[in-house]
């Protein structure tokens, strides 16, 4: 089976500074990867994914993530944050191999950048 | 504007009725998800669609029913055998019908509160 954990429900950071939103997971064959956002009372927004290849992946308004085999973790990072960038946050993985391509998601993070 | 679209945006029930919820897409996407998401919880896979005319439980069926007559319509029935359907409702989909490496679009939701 696959799975997701975000270990922090909350993360606060200051406007400027880095930020890190963790996810490991936990799949039987190569898995596929995802963060997406969401904002209150709407639906999820695509960030980024991994998929094969590069390790540190770029995606949407500055953030990336760093796929981390040997750890089996898929943090999303961003180098100054901003207040807006204030949201839900999910980490995804989908594994071809035993799941038929569907995704489990994490619990969430809720990510607070204070002026 | 291609995307996906839920209505209504707010939907009350009372004890005993059933309800059903709308998700359209123009994308020309195959797979249709519908997911439950409550407070503090990820996600939760409650049907999806590969193709028209065929679908698929997830983690948690019990008390709902879809259907899929056409390619760009997925609509969620909340049925009285739900116990608990109180929750913000999302659809999404996509491109190819067994997700693979594709991005998830998601609607914008559907929230239903039980009177």
């Amino acid at each position: 089976a696959q799975s997701v954990a975000q270990p922090e429900d909350q993360v606060n950071v200051a406007e400027g500074n880095p930020l890190t939103v963790k996810c490991t997971y936990s799949v039987s064959g190569n898995p596929y990867l995802f963060w997406y956002v969401q904002y209150p009372n709407r639906g999820l927004q695509f960030l980024l994914k991994y998929i094969t290849g590069d390790n540190l992946v770029k995606g949407s308004y500055g953030f990336e993530a760093e796929f981390n085999k040997s750890q089996t973790s898929f943090h999303l990072k961003k180098p100054s944050a901003l207040v807006s960038d204030s949201a839900l946050y999910f980490c995804a993985v989908r594994d071809m191999v035993t799941n038929a391509g569907k995704s489990t998601f994490g619990d969430g993070t809720t990510l607070t950048v204070k002026p | 504007d291609g995307g996906i679209t839920q209505s209504p945006k707010y939907l009350f029930r009372k004890e005993g009725q059933n309800v059903t919820l709308s998700c359209e897409q123009n994308l020309n996407h195959d797979a249709m998800y519908w997911y439950r998401q409550d407070p503090g919880q990820g996600l939760r896979l409650i049907y999806y669609s590969q193709i028209v005319n065929d679908f698929q439980k997830g983690d948690i069926a019990e008390g709902y029913s879809v259907s899929r007559e056409k390619k760009e319509s997925f609509p969620l029935t909340v049925t009285s055998a739900q116990k608990n359907p109180t929750a913000f409702y999302l659809c999404a989909s996509t491109q190819g019908a067994s997700g693979g490496t594709d991005t998830q679009y998601f609607g914008p939701g559907t929230r239903l509160t039980v009177l």
